[in-house]
């Protein structure tokens, strides 16, 4: 059973640019949240899909933001990337039962 | 606002010797507590988490947490450290299992032989 699938697992883009990353849920998971994961710090909450609606958001600016698919699959987009938000992005999915999240391996996104 | 403590940056232990990794948690009601593990590279796993009931809760892998109402904290301890469990350790809180979750900034655990 494959468990939550990102791509790429890395990536360079430069100041400025915009990027997609992308998120495969674990099967039966209807529930995608991203996280960052900058340096030396803890993950950070971005936001929540379910049923095709972002449900949470945390403290993050408008450059970020997503979509959730019919088939549960999610992408995360950001845009006028700047330096700081060079990090490793995890998502995780869930179907809101007692198992909680199951993470993904994340994306390692270096802009430049 | 809710937060994480994890006072701990870097622990360094034998391997065979105890282990006990602390957090503290700031949070307005009662929160879902979660331990995870990390490897280099790799997403999060999850070891561990307690809502209610039984205050000593077992985890995968031989950890256990033990949650101190009174103390705000949900430490984290192994009997018998293999040379595998070196990995960073992350405490994280939430207001559901699987809703938004809030992270300490990470233990990160040496094993020595």
């Amino acid at each position: 059973d494959a468990g939550v699938t990102q791509s790429p697992t890395h990536l360079i883009k430069t100041r400025g640019q915009q990027v997609t990353l992308r998120c495969s849920p674990k099967s039966g998971h209807d529930t995608v949240s991203w996280y960052q994961q900058a340096l030396g710090q803890g993950p950070q909450f971005i936001f929540q899909y379910y049923e095709e609606e972002e449900r949470q958001r945390g403290n993050f600016p408008d450059r970020f933001s997503g979509h959730q698919f019919p088939n549960y699959s999610s992408e995360l987009n950001v845009n006028a990337l700047l330096l700081g938000d060079s990090a490793l992005y995890l998502c995780a999915s869930s179907n809101g039962g007692a198992d909680g999240y199951t993470f993904g391996s994340g994306t390692r996104l270096t802009v430049v | 606002a809710q937060s994480v403590t994890q006072p701990d940056i870097h622990i360094t232990v034998s391997e065979g010797a105890s282990l006990e990794l602390r957090c503290n948690y700031s949070y307005g009601a009662t929160p879902y507590l979660f331990w995870y593990v990390q490897s280099p590279g790799q997403g999060l796993q999850l070891l561990l988490k307690y809502f209610s009931g039984d205050t000593l809760v077992q985890g995968i892998k031989g950890f256990e947490a033990e949650f101190k109402r009174s103390q705000s904290s949900f430490n984290l301890r192994k009997p018998s450290v293999h040379w595998s469990d070196a990995a960073e350790y992350f405490c994280a809180v939430g207001y559901t299992n699987a809703g938004k979750s809030t992270f300490g900034d990470g233990t990160t655990l040496t094993v020595k032989p």
